[in-house]
């Protein structure tokens, strides 16, 4: 069966890290492009950043110089470093895979809940 | 930064035509994609690049792009189909790549 699982999320006060994880079960992090997708609570889809199968990466601006995207091939995993956490971050996490640049996002996990608060 | 506009809300009838638009500019230069969401659950891919469908995916489903508005289509509406749909294009023209969902609709089945 083909999967994304996150995990990784949970509680931190504003100006704390945390690092999700995104592991793939049949299907290959490497090979595609993958996105990190959130929306918090009661809001809308908000992208995140993508890592294409060709190493680089994007982020949002609201995220950008916080945020990193990496990912290990032999772990099939694909992650995002969140540091200088805000109250703003609060949201569901996604990962999503992408076939191609512009492409839609065909598989989707199931979500992560970080939750910043002070 | 690029935008994307849906009406908030969409109530139709059982087996009656839901008409969800996706308003940017010209947005019909762009792939448009667009996602269901129901309550808990994560977001699933009902059309890609304007107007293909996702094996599994209903023909009822279907979409358009034109112009400056982008439009999902959903045939004979069913109970199931009662979600929020969030439309999403990869926009390059501000000089840095991103994906842009739009504000999303909620379809309410009457």
């Amino acid at each position: 069966e083909v999967q994304l699982v996150e995990s990784g999320g949970g509680s931190a006060q504003p100006g704390e890290s945390l690092r999700l994880s995104c592991a793939g079960s049949g299907v290959s992090v490497s090979d595609y492009n993958m996105n990190w997708v959130r929306q918090a609570p009661g809001k809308g889809l908000e992208w995140v950043s993508v890592m294409h199968s060709g190493g680089r990466t994007y982020f949002a601006d609201s995220v950008k110089g916080r945020f990193t995207i990496n990912r290990h091939n032999s772990k099939n995993t694909l992650y995002l470093q969140m540091n200088s956490l805000r109250t703003e971050d609060t949201a569901v996490y996604y990962c999503a895979r992408a076939l191609y640049d512009s492409a839609g996002m065909d598989i989707w996990g199931q979500g992560t809940t970080v939750a910043v608060s002070s | 930064s690029y935008v994307l506009t849906q009406p908030p809300s969409v109530s139709v009838a059982p087996g009656q035509t839901a008409t969800i638009t996706c308003a940017g500019n010209d947005i019909g230069g762009k792939s448009v994609h667009w996602y269901q969401q129901k309550p808990g659950q994560a977001p699933a891919l009902v059309v890609y690049d304007d107007s293909d469908r996702p094996s599994g995916i209903p023909e009822r489903f279907s979409g358009s792009n034109s112009g400056n508005t982008a439009t999902l289509t959903i045939s004979r509406v069913e109970a199931g189909d009662e979600a929020d749909y969030f439309c999403q294009v990869w926009d390059t023209n501000s000089g840095h790549p991103h994906y842009v969902f739009g504000t999303g609709t909620q379809v309410t089945v009457l």
